[in-house]
């Protein structure tokens, strides 16, 4: 069955104290890994999407890297206003024409100043 | 990107009674989709917004229960009929941009309390 687990499910960080978080999928084959910041009270936003085990997207403070079983989502130097639940999410290869994302619970992270 | 905006943000509702939620995009896009997010929850597709044609609903989310209308490119609705407290949650509206590499955007969200 196609899962997606996400850890830690909360981590507190203190302003420029960098870390990462991890999204573990099993899939029959993966078409798409996304990443997505949601802010409370907000829908998801879109950060990244990674297609093959060695790819890196990076965007500011977050980088994202794709293995052939995991994703991390590295922070590096986070401020306050990092502080959102961070969203996985994956789409099987063999869903054809199916654009079902299958989702993990979430990442929430808090900054401290 | 898309920029998408539903209607209401939010509702308290009474049970038995039925709400519907607006979508709309600023451009036409192929691929509209409606989830639920239960507190605790991931994320949970209810269907997928077909224009011109019946919803795509997924498993343990029937037509009756929430209807979905996809009159053209750039708008849609879900109703949530019949309420019960169990229909508690936010609602989100999600597209597929056609130009897009199957990312999805994100509404705002709907938050409904039945009370």
């Amino acid at each position: 069955e196609d899962q997606v687990t996400q850890s830690p499910e909360a981590l507190r960080l203190q302003e420029g104290e960098s870390s990462s978080l991890n999204c573990s999928y099993t899939v029959s084959g993966l078409r798409g890994l996304f990443w997505y910041r949601q802010d409370p009270g907000k829908g998801p936003e879109f950060l990244f999407t990674l297609y093959s085990a060695g790819e890196e997207k990076e965007k500011e403070r977050l980088k994202a890297t794709l293995t052939k079983k995991e994703s991390f989502l590295h922070i590096t130097a986070p401020k306050p206003e990092d502080s959102a639940t961070y969203l996985c999410a994956v789409q099987a290869r063999d869903a054809g024409n199916n654009r079902k994302l299958i989702w993990g619970l979430g990442t929430s992270l808090g900054v401290n100043p | 990107s898309a920029v998408i905006s539903q209607k209401p943000s939010r509702d308290i509702c009474q049970r038995g009674t039925s709400l519907t939620i607006q979508c709309q995009v600023d451009s036409q896009v192929t691929m509209m989709f409606w989830y639920r997010q239960q507190p605790g929850q991931s994320l949970t597709l209810i269907a997928t917004a077909n224009q011109g044609s019946e919803a795509t609903y997924e498993s343990g989310f029937v037509i009756d229960k929430f209807p979905i209308s996809r009159p053209n490119l750039t708008f849609s609705t879900l109703t949530v009929s019949n309420m019960s407290p169990e229909d508690s949650s936010i609602y989100l509206c999600s597209v597929e941009t056609p130009l897009g590499l199957r990312e999805q955007f994100f509404g705002p969200g709907t938050r409904l309390t039945v009370l």
